[in-house]
């Protein structure tokens, strides 16, 4: 079935470093693809999102390409905050809204 | 504008009782959707009502059931409570359902821990 494989954590880095978090999706149908976050003791928020190949989704700072030749949708910051910690998702949709979500990357930013 | 809104927040329930959550959509969204979030399964896609009617369902026993009713206010209830049931369950609302790029907005979640 449709599946959303994403880098293992926890990711630690120093304050302005580079970040990747890889995400790479099956290809069954023409999914859109999105990045949620979560910050602790709260919700989901959608952090960017693609919805054809090629397409680039940007906010805060975060970028994500969708790779059609790759099933790939990696995440990137050029440089991170301390207040960037937080678990990040990756997803794709599957029918209606219903959203298939990889497991998750906790990102931990050190000042 | 108000977002998400999910009551209770937390809950202790005891293994064999049934647990019934609340999710308030963000007024003018038709379609809910609620998820289960474990540190084992991760987020596993529940079910997604709009305009009273489930739409689609994920892979989860019959004990998992929901509603929504005519202002778009959803329900979720589970059943015979196990161990494995206790999860941070998220609901989230869109404005439609059927569009690939559709946004949904997520609660916060309620918290059920079954003892």
């Amino acid at each position: 079935g449709d599946s959303v494989t994403q880098m293992e954590g926890p990711v630690t880095l120093s304050e302005e470093a580079f970040l990747t978090i890889n995400c790479t999706y099956t290809a069954t149908g023409y999914p859109s693809l999105f990045w949620y976050v979560q910050y602790p003791g709260e919700g989901l928020q959608l952090l960017l999102k693609a919805t054809k190949a090629d397409d680039k989704g940007s906010n805060k700072g975060f970028e994500a390409t969708y790779r059609k030749e790759t099933t790939s949708f990696h995440l990137e910051k050029g440089s991170v905050q301390v207040s960037d910690s937080a678990v990040y998702f990756c997803a794709r949709n599957q029918a209606g809204t219903a959203l298939i979500f990889g497991k998750g990357t906790t990102l931990s930013v050190s000042s | 504008k108000a977002g998400v809104t999910q009551t209770p927040r937390y809950l202790i329930k005891t293994r064999g009782q049934q647990v019934t959550l609340s999710c308030s959509p963000i007024s003018g969204h038709r379609s809910v959707s609620w998820y289960q979030q474990t540190p084992g399964q991760g987020l596993q896609f529940l079910f997604e009502y709009f305009s009273e009617t489930q739409r689609n369902k994920g892979n989860f026993p019959g004990r998992f059931s929901g509603r929504q009713f005519s202002n778009s206010r959803s329900e979720m209830n589970v059943s015979t409570l196990e161990l494995g049931d206790s999860a941070l369950y998220l609901c989230a609302s869109s404005l439609e359902t059927g569009k690939r790029d559709t946004e949904a907005f997520f609660g916060q979640g309620t918290r059920l821990t079954v003892v």
